[in-house]
């Protein structure tokens, strides 16, 4: 089955600056990829997504790029504010429906 | 739209009590998603259903977990009985699915979640 892992743990970054939060899946057949955020006592909550027949997608501060070949998919958010501040969460759907989730990166925005 | 709708958003109990959380979907969504999150095993799948029909309930730990979805809007996950290893956030989570067995799903949305303690 799809294995995910997720990279860093844990990640502080001063507020202005990018973070980056990576991971590897090991199904060739996924071809979903989702990002989650979650804040402290909340649900996740997509924030963007991307399909195997696109490389990179962008939606403002958040952009997420997918390697098929390396089986590697990242996020990226440029200008960090302290409300980024949350757990995200990366997951892949493969052949069939389910989405297996990353283990979460906590980002950490200091003022 | 108001979104997943699950409830209790909390629940104490002790251990050896049935305890049964509800999950009401979005409206249009044909399937729907349960799952546990701990701190030591993240977020898992539980069971998950298309068009009421349980499709996949392997991530179900035990005999004691049970769920139901007797309509389109209405899922219930039952613990009899429950134990402390329990404890945990549940979430309900839903999206339109299509394809044979809905197995091509699209965005779950998912629900605030059940925080279950079991003393």
């Amino acid at each position: 089955g799809e294995n995910v892992e997720q990279h860093p743990s844990t990640l502080s970054v001063q507020e202005g600056d990018s973070a980056v939060i990576k991971c590897t899946y090991s199904d060739s057949a996924s071809n979903y990829f989702p990002w989650y955020k979650q804040e402290l006592g909340k649900r996740p909550q997509l924030i963007i997504d991307i399909r195997s027949n696109v490389g990179e997608k962008k939606d403002q501060r958040i952009a997420v790029t997918l390697n098929k070949t390396a089986k590697h998919f990242s996020l990226h958010i440029t200008e960090t504010q302290p409300e980024d501040s949350a757990v995200y969460f990366c997951a892949a759907r493969d052949s069939s429906y389910k989405l297996i989730f990353g283990s979460g990166t906590r980002l950490l925005v200091r003022p | 739209d108001a979104g997943v709708i699950q409830s209790p958003r909390h629940e104490v109990t002790e251990m050896g009590q049935e305890v049964t959380l509800r999950c009401k979907p979005i409206s249009g969504h044909n399937s729907l998603f349960w799952y546990r999150q701990t701190m030591m095993r993240g977020l898992e799948l539980l069971i998950y259903f298309n068009n009421n029909v349980p499709i996949d309930d392997s991530g179900m730990p035990e005999d004691r977990f049970s769920a139901k979805m007797p309509n389109a809007s209405f899922s219930t996950l039952k613990i009899q009985p429950s134990e402390p290893r329990d404890s945990a956030v549940y979430f309900c989570a839903s999206s339109l699915s299509s394809g044979r067995y809905g197995l091509i799903t699209d965005t779950q949305y998912f629900g605030p979640g059940t925080r279950l303690t079991v003393l």
